[in-house]
């Protein structure tokens, strides 16, 4: 999984709480992305990030926040859960090679977030 | 809301068959991407096609892309019980770095 680890890998947590998911890669990748997988919806993008401190809102970021305060670590926090966050929850990475963006995205292997 | 979309939507084939599975999409384009994700894990990049590309290789993966039809398909050759997954979808617009994938066809392939 092109040295993207995911924690923790399944989580349960109940309506309310607050939620932090890590994403951490050792390819030393300057993009990198949270996406949400539902059944009937394919993958939707939370936010991601195109560089340290640099991050911008996706498709479905209502409820989320994100921060990358080092180029390796990508934070995913559900301030307070509800159970329509119930999810898999994919980090991806993609390089800057020479300054231009690669676009092909290498993925984590997901984490299982159930809101009860 | 979803740029790319599969179809179909779930696709049964004998093991030596040929599979092909179809993207349409509603805004122009940078590239084109095919990924392939069995049960349980994460995405896996296939293959990516520009959009000034219409026809691409890798293996016994071929994708097409028609720009003016706003669609891509994605066609596997002497298709093996491990090829069984869901495939997407996603493409890439403008200059923001961002992918938008599609639902997914889920492919079966019976040994």
């Amino acid at each position: 999984d092109a040295g993207i680890t995911q924690s923790p890998r399944h989580k349960v947590t109940e309506t309310g709480t607050p939620v932090t998911l890590r994403c951490h890669q050792t390819e030393n990748h300057r993009y990198m992305y949270w996406y949400r997988q539902d059944p009937g919806h394919g993958l939707r993008l939370i936010h991601y990030s195109y560089g340290v401190k640099d991050t911008d809102k996706g498709e479905v970021s209502d409820g989320y926040s994100v921060s990358r305060s080092k180029t390796e670590d990508f934070l995913l926090t559900l301030e307070s859960a509800t159970s329509s966050q119930t999810s898999v929850y994919f980090c991806a990475i993609s390089e800057s090679v020479a300054g231009a963006y690669q676009e092909t995205q290498y993925f984590g292997p997901g984490t299982r977030l159930l809101v009860l | 809301s979803q740029q790319g979309e599969e179809d179909p939507q779930a696709l049964s084939i004998q093991e030596g068959e040929n599979a092909t599975m179809n993207c349409s999409y509603k805004t122009s384009i940078n590239n084109l991407q095919w990924y392939r994700q069995n049960s349980g894990r994460g995405l896996v990049h296939l293959i990516l096609i520009r959009s000034n590309e219409r026809e691409k290789h890798s293996g016994r993966l071929r994708v097409t892309l028609d720009t003016s039809k706003k669609s891509s398909s994605l066609l596997i050759t002497a298709s093996r019980a491990a090829d069984t997954a869901s495939y997407f979808c996603a493409t890439e617009s403008g200059s923001n770095y961002k992918l938008t994938f599609g639902k997914g066809t889920l492919l079966t392939v019976n040994p």
